[in-house]
């Protein structure tokens, strides 16, 4: 069964730190990583999706990479932002199946 | 361009009302998701429906039902509401090409804030 954990839980840094969040999953063989972002009371906002083939996917300051080997995805930040505070989840989807197992997500808070 | 929409937005039951929380995507999607989100617990998958006529049971099925309507809507009903199913509920819609190993992500509607009391 697929597990999937994020550390660290909570994460508090200066304005304009780069930061790396990390996630670990048990079952290399998955379809695609998912991260996402949720600000307090809100829904769940796509970041980026990485399909099984890529190493790595970019958007603005947002870079993913994937190591299915190891087992594991890490979010990088580049130049964070309080902007950027807000709790990032990350996803994978087991091959053979049709749902996403979620961690429980990374809280962070950039320090203006 | 709505993606997934969700009705309501909040709602408080007593112990014991039942209720329907509706889901509707118009991304042509073919699969979608119930997921509820409890403080410490992430989310839990509750129902999905690979696609139109299937339903198959999460995580966390009990004292929930689930209908897909047509291809575009997936409701979750409460029958018999308990304080244990407070929380917030999203539904979440992606396509899921075997083929391609499912090309595509999931898109998250905004979430029903649901109190029991």
């Amino acid at each position: 069964k697929q597990e999937v954990t994020q550390i660290p839980a909570a994460l508090s840094v200066p304005e304009g730190e780069n930061l790396v969040l990390n996630c670990s999953f048990t079952d290399s063989a998955i379809y695609n990583l998912q991260w996402f972002r949720q600000d307090p009371g809100k829904g769940l906002t796509s970041l980026l999706l990485i399909q099984s083939s890529q190493r790595e996917q970019t958007s603005g300051r947002l870079n993913a990479s994937l190591d299915k080997s190891s087992g594991r995805s890490t979010l990088y930040i580049a130049a964070s932002q309080p902007g950027d505070s807000a709790t990032y989840l990350c996803a994978s989807r087991p091959s053979g199946t049709y749902k996403y197992i979620f961690g429980t997500g990374t809280r962070l808070k950039v320090l203006a | 361009n709505a993606g997934v929409t969700q009705t309501p937005k909040f709602q408080v039951l007593k112990t014991g009302q039942s209720m329907t929380l509706q889901c509707a995507q118009d991304m042509n999607h073919n699969s979608m998701y119930w997921y509820r989100q409890d403080p410490g617990m992430g989310l839990r998958l509750i129902y999905y429906s690979a696609s139109e006529g299937t339903t198959d049971k999460g995580e966390v099925p009990n004292g929930y039902n689930v209908s897909r309507l047509n291809k575009r809507e997936f409701s979750l009903r409460l029958e018999s509401a308990a304080p244990s199913q407070t929380s917030v509920y999203f539904c979440a819609s992606t396509t899921t090409n075997t083929w391609t190993g499912g090309l595509d992500g999931y898109t998250f509607g905004s979430g029903t804030r649901l109190t029991v009391v």
